[in-house]
Order: structure tokens, then sequence, then C-alpha cells
């Protein structure tokens, strides 16, 4: 069965300064990646995806994913940080057995500081 | 935002009650999916309807069933209500031309059981 891991519940940053959200996962097949963000009593909204092609995705509002295959990693990056980027932040993998659902990591919360 | 839309926002029941949340799946996509979120947690895979059929499930118990209407849209059922199914009930519609993998998500329905 496939599994998502985001080994930290929080990530502090300085406004201005690069960020990084980890994630590793595992799947049998090929990956298919997500990345959401959750806003406090929002739902989930989409930031970008792997599929297949470049390992360096980019997505919304600034946000870039590095797919690394040999270390089965999906790091959410960008440039510089601003303060409205704080929020709640989910990897996802796509269900490698056909039903396409995704299974979430636990999520890492992104605070940064003005 | 998606033009995903979820109902009610906010719900209270007691124990051992049934209730039905609703969703409305963006123009043009034909599978909806649900997804409980409990506090601090990544949302967790309760089932996919396509064509008003279910084709996929997750490790829920069968007091959580659900309907997909030929426009698309869905209902949730959960019966005898217990404290643990409190928490945030997303959908989210994907498909379209070419099957879109990107699973776009509502805005929740948060259900709090006494």
């Amino acid at each position: 069965a496939q599994s998502v891991a985001q080994p930290e519940d929080q990530v502090n940053v300085a406004e201005g300064n690069p960020l990084t959200v980890k994630c590793t996962y595992s799947v049998s097949g090929n990956p298919y990646l997500f990345w959401y963000v959750q806003y406090p009593n929002r739902g989930l909204q989409f930031l970008l995806k792997y599929i297949t092609g470049d390992n360096l995705v980019k997505g919304s509002y600034g946000f870039e994913a590095e797919f690394n295959k040999s270390q089965t990693s999906f790091h959410l990056k960008k440039p510089s940080a601003l303060v409205s980027d704080s929020a709640l932040y989910f990897c996802a993998v796509r269900d490698d057995t056909g039903r396409r659902a995704l299974t979430f990591g636990s999520g890492t919360r992104l605070q940064v500081q003005p | 935002e998606t033009g995903v839309t979820q109902s009610p926002t906010h719900l209270i029941k007691t124990r051992g009650q049934q209730v039905t949340l609703r969703c409305s799946s963006q123009s043009g996509h034909n599978t909806v999916s649900w997804y409980q979120q409990a506090l601090g947690q990544g949302p967790q895979f309760i089932f996919q309807y396509y064509r008003e059929e279910e084709n996929g499930r997750g490790n829920f118990p069968p007091r959580f069933s659900g309907l997909q209407f030929p426009n698309y849209s869905s209902e949730l059922n959960v019966n005898a209500l217990e404290l643990d199914d409190s928490a945030l009930y997303l959908c989210a519609s994907r498909g379209g031309a070419g099957g879109g993998e990107t699973q776009y998500f509502g805005p929740g329905t948060r259900l709090l059981v006494l």
C-alpha cells in the first residue's frame, strides 16, 4: 500500500527567505504526487502535481517541487517566503490500486515570520 | 476557489443520529470522492463515485454510505453517529476530458457529534 511521510510538524522561516517543506513517499509503480495547502477553516487548495516529465514542477503562488526518484522525495519549495504563505501543507500520493484516491501525509504547518 | 460546493458548512448532531452531507462537483467533473479529516490529521479517503456507482472505498464501516446523481452531485450519509465521527468532511471532484488526475476540493462540512 502507498504511504506519505511529512517528517516536520512545523517549519518556521523568515519572510523573504527560501522555504522547504519535506515529503517522502512509498508507492508501487509510477508515483503520482500532489501538494495541497489548507488555510484555517477552509478546504484544500491544489498547488502542484508530478505525474511525469521534468523533476522540477512549478505550481501556483510561486511554489515549486522537486521530484527525486532515488530518494523517493517530493519536497515543496519557494525561493522567497511571504507571511501570507503561513498555512498547513499536505503532500499526497495517488492510490496504486486503481481507485485513484489520494493518500495524504499528516501535514506540515508553515509559519512565516515578518 | 474551485467550483466544488458543499452544504451545510457546519452541523451539530448527537450520538446515534444520522446525517446527510451534500456536494456539487465542479462543472464537467464526473468523479466525486469524499474524505474525512479529523482534527490535526491529514484527510482520509472514505469512498469514490463515478457515474453514479461506488467504485472505490477506504477503511470506513458500512454506516458510511453515499450516492451520486445524474448531474454528478453527491451525498454522504452517516448512520448511527459516533463521537469519533466529529471531523471536517471534504468532497473532491475530478474528471472531464482526458480524465484529469487532479482532485479539486470543496470548503468542507464541519460535523460535531455530541
